[in-house]
């Protein structure tokens, strides 16, 4: 058990570009979550994956961003024309399936939009 | 709508003095109630979950209490290393309609030696 991987740690970019996150879970694991946290917040559910299904997003969630989680293993989470407000810690956590399965996360991808 | 409030923001203890955290919950249909660590730049770890009224789970200094309305992070002796942002999280959802957890904005607490 290696642990959630996110991949990279910290990111910069300039308004209006596109940034893409990856994260690779835990292997067991066939639930897969996207969280958001600001600074003296707690995560915020973004959206989750079972195997390769989306099966739930927030309606927070902007149509500038996508998730996908192609063959039910590695996820991705793109951010279209990114804004100064999408600066932000992305999260990504796994689970196995199961009503009291506890999300296990990673360190996650630190965004700044200059 | 499920939601989750955390007490105090911020806490300081001196090294040995024991308190407690406080988070209340409003969910429609428990599912599991989580507590968390998170240190500086890293994601949450986890330490407990607690699914019904009257549980009690318990890890080193660390004891997680759970009521109908809310649930008590006990830390009893605290050492420096305990310092760290306490998050507390649900999962409801009636018939498991969601699997997402629902989090506090958390507890920093910082002890001093």
């Amino acid at each position: 058990d290696t642990g959630v991987s996110q991949n990279p740690r910290h990111k910069i970019t300039k308004r209006g570009q596109n940034v893409t996150f990856r994260c690779d879970p835990i292997s067991e694991h066939n639930r897969l979550y996207w969280y958001r946290q600001t600074l003296g917040q707690g995560p915020e559910f973004l959206t989750y994956f079972q195997n390769e299904a989306q099966l739930e997003k927030s309606r927070l969630l902007s149509d500038r961003f996508s998730a996908e989680r192609p063959k039910g293993s590695f996820s991705t989470l793109e951010i279209q024309r990114t804004e100064q407000g999408d600066s932000a810690m992305y999260l990504c956590a796994s689970s196995l399936q199961g009503t009291g399965s506890p999300l296990h996360f990673g360190n996650g991808t630190r965004l700044t939009v200059t | 709508e499920d939601q989750v409030t955390q007490s105090p923001e911020a806490l300081r203890l001196q090294e040995g003095e024991s308190s407690s955290l406080n988070c209340s919950y409003t969910v429609s249909g428990l599912r599991g109630l989580f507590w968390y660590r998170q240190d500086p730049g890293k994601g949450p770890e986890f330490l407990f979950t607690l699914y019904s009224a009257g549980e009690e789970k318990e890890k080193e200094r660390l004891k997680a209490t759970l009521t109908k309305k809310e649930s008590f992070l006990h830390i009893t002796a605290p050492k420096p290393e305990d310092s760290a942002t306490y998050l507390c999280a649900v999962r409801g959802g009636l018939g498991g309609a969601t699997n997402k957890l629902i989090f506090g904005t958390g507890t920093l607490l910082a002890v001093q030696p």
